[in-house]
This record gives C-alpha cells, sequence and structure tokens, in this order.
C-alpha cells in the first residue's frame, strides 16, 4: 500500500524559505508513469494545488506561486521536496504531497498533512 | 485559468436522503477531466470520482458523477452518516484548480 508523508518545520518567520519533504513508502518515487504532486489549503479554506514534478525532474508548478516555487527530486531517496520562498502569513496552511498518474490523472494517494504557520 | 463555482456552499439533509451537488466552470473543462473529493475534519481529501463519471477504487456506488462541457454533478443517492462532509470538485485537463467546496450537513 502506498503511503506518502509530509515533514518539516512548523513554523516559518515571514520572508524566509518554507522547506518541505515528503516520503514515499509502498512504492518507487522513480517508477515511470507518476507525477508527485504538492498542494496546499489555509486554515478553514479550500485547496491550492501548487505543483508537480516528474521522476525524471521535469517539473511543473501553478502560475500564481510559480516565481517562488521549487519542487525538486533529490537523489537516492525516496523522496521530493517543497520550497517556497519569501513567505508571508498568506502562506500559512496544511501542505500536503500527492502522486497522481502520468497523463492526466486527478491525484489518487495523499499524505496526511503537516500545518505550516509563517509568523514572527 | 479555469475557475470551478460550487453550489450551494452548505447543504443540509438528514441521513437516507438524496444529495445533489454541482460544479460550474468557467470554461469548458476538456474531455471531461473534472474529479470530485471528499474531505473529513482533519483528514487528506479522498478521490471520488474522476473523468466526472467514474468511481475510484472502493467507492460505494452511491456516490456518481455525471455531467460534461461547463456542467457537472455528484449525486449521492442515499445519504449515509459517513457522508457528511465537504466536497470539492478538481479540473485536470488544463492545469489544476478546485472549486471552494459544498459543505454537507446533517440536518
Amino acid at each position: 500500500q502506498l503511503q506518502l508523508q509530509e515533514s518539516g518545520p512548523g513554523l516559518v518567520k515571514p520572508s524566509e524559505t518554507l522547506s518541505l519533504t515528503c516520503t514515499v513508502s509502498g512504492g518507487s518515487i522513480s517508477s515511470s508513469g507518476y507525477y508527485w504532486s504538492w498542494i496546499r489549503q489555509p486554515p478553514g479554506k479550500g485547496l491550492e494545488y501548487i505543483g508537480s514534478i516528474y521522476y525524471s525532474g521535469s517539473a511543473y508548478y501553478n502560475p500564481s506561486l510559480k516565481s517562488r516555487v521549487t519542487i525538486s527530486v533529490p537523489t537516492s531517496k525516496n523522496q521530493f521536496s517543497l520550497r517556497l520562498s519569501s513567505v508571508t502569513a498568506a502562506d500559512t496552511a496544511v501542505y500536503y504531497c500527492a502522486r497522481r498518474r502520468d497523463g492526466y490523472n486527478p491525484s489518487d494517494y495523499w499524505g496526511q498533512g503537516t500545518l505550516v504557520t509563517v509568523s514572527s | 485559468e479555469i475557475v470551478l463555482t460550487q453550489s450551494p456552499g452548505t447543504l443540509s439533509l438528514s441521513p437516507g436522503e438524496r444529495a445533489t451537488l454541482s460544479c460550474r466552470a468557467s470554461q469548458s473543462v476538456s474531455s471531461n477531466y473534472l474529479a470530485w473529493y471528499q474531505q473529513k475534519p482533519g483528514q487528506a481529501p479522498r478521490l471520488l470520482i474522476y473523468g466526472a463519471s467514474s468511481r475510484a477504487t472502493g467507492i460505494p456506488d452511491r456516490f456518481s458523477g455525471s455531467g460534461s462541457g461547463t456542467d457537472f454533478t455528484l449525486t449521492i443517492s442515499r445519504l449515509e452518516p459517513e457522508d457528511f462532509a465537504v466536497y470539492y470538485c478538481q479540473q485536470y485537463g488544463n492545469s489544476i484548480t478546485f472549486g471552494q467546496g459544498t459543505r454537507l450537513e446533517i440536518k
């Protein structure tokens, strides 16, 4: 059974960079045919797509966040990561990692989510 | 960007009743690449429907999706107590965007 688990600091200061990691178990992130995604949800609000990466490193980002976002796949680990720079209070949210099949497909496996608060 | 508008914002029904949730897109959703998710408090979203009308693995047949172009519907034929949650539509044919959600609450 595929499982995803987010990890990283729960508190980030304004103007700094938010960094999160998603650890995948029960499957290989290097398997072809899957995109690995980040999605966020501000407290009490709806879902916002951040971006996705293919195991080869090809990434796609939400245009509204593109200038601040980097999604990467570290080598030799079954993980992928998110970096969001110049954060403000508006970036406070639960951050989810998820998997979707290649092509036009929705996310079918999700992590449980991790709350990141931006505050001084 | 395709904007998805869900209605109603909140739907109050009783167990055993039929629920009809709407999702309208600001432009046509290519190839009906429209999904529905269920989210309960403190949990990640759960995929229910993809391709506008196909049920995801393990989803009970009381959940059904329909529609095409810009108008889509999620129907829950007979509400069970565990169905009361927030439901989101998502289009994945032109980047990825979500609706703002419909809260289904017990009347």
